[in-house]
């Protein structure tokens, strides 16, 4: 089974602008969560979609979102983007088959570069 | 709400001698504890998990955790040490069936040839 896939895997935008992370599950998970990793904050949750639905979000501004899709790929925006957002993003996916934490699998990450 | 706290965000020990990365949580209600492993530019590596099934857990690359409840901790060990475990290990905590991941803040090994 391939593994959770994540594109771009390099990212260089400058402040103000915003932009778009993609990622596809392992086939047949449902649920994607997203992180945040950074050498000051460390990893920390963003937000978890399952069905096409935000089912967890954590303790970001507004200016992050996500979405998923029917076929359970998801995709986070940055908006308005800051120097503190520069950051690898992490993407992971689960079975998530409800009422028990089922093992999350990483992808590779975005490294984004905020100028 | 839970949380974690890795003992020692630098390890480094001489090849062939033990490994021992400490992880203590916190946590109102039963945990799901996990080890992950970041080499550098990946992503996470799953190593092993806690899922209350046995307090002794075994994981890749001969690495195992101890759960004890009465310390709340979560110690990850290997017996030996290898040259290509030198990465960052980082334990997490989950707790609720929610599919969120509470992360303590790494502990970078690195192996003395």
């Amino acid at each position: 089974k391939a593994g959770v896939t994540q594109t771009p895997r390099y990212l260089i935008k400058t402040r103000g602008q915003q932009v778009t992370l993609s990622c596809s599950p392992i086939s047949g998970h449902r649920s994607v969560s997203w992180y945040q990793q950074t050498p000051g904050q460390g990893l920390q949750f963003l937000f978890e979609y399952f069905s096409e639905t935000q089912r967890n979000k954590g303790n970001f501004p507004g200016r992050f979102s996500g979405r998923q899709f029917s076929n359970s790929r998801s995709e986070m925006n940055v908006s308005t983007l800051e120097l503190g957002d520069s950051a690898l993003y992490l993407c992971a996916s689960s079975t998530s088959s409800g009422g028990r934490t089922d093992t999350q699998y990483f992808g590779p990450g975005t490294r984004l570069t905020v100028l | 709400a839970q949380s974690v706290t890795q003992l020692g965000s630098h390890v480094s020990v001489s090849e062939g001698a033990l490994v021992l990365l400490r992880c203590n949580y916190s946590s109102s209600v039963p945990p799901y504890l996990f080890w992950y492993v970041q080499y550098p530019n990946q992503g996470l590596q799953l190593l092993l998990k806690y899922t209350s099934a046995a307090t002794l857990v075994k994981g890749i690359n001969g690495f195992e955790a101890e759960f004890k409840k009465s310390e709340t901790s979560f110690h990850l060990t290997k017996p030996s040490a290898h040259m290509s475990d030198a990465a960052e290990y980082f334990c997490a905590v989950s707790v609720g069936g929610a599919q969120k991941l509470v992360f303590g803040q790494g502990t970078r090994l690195t192996i003395n040839p």
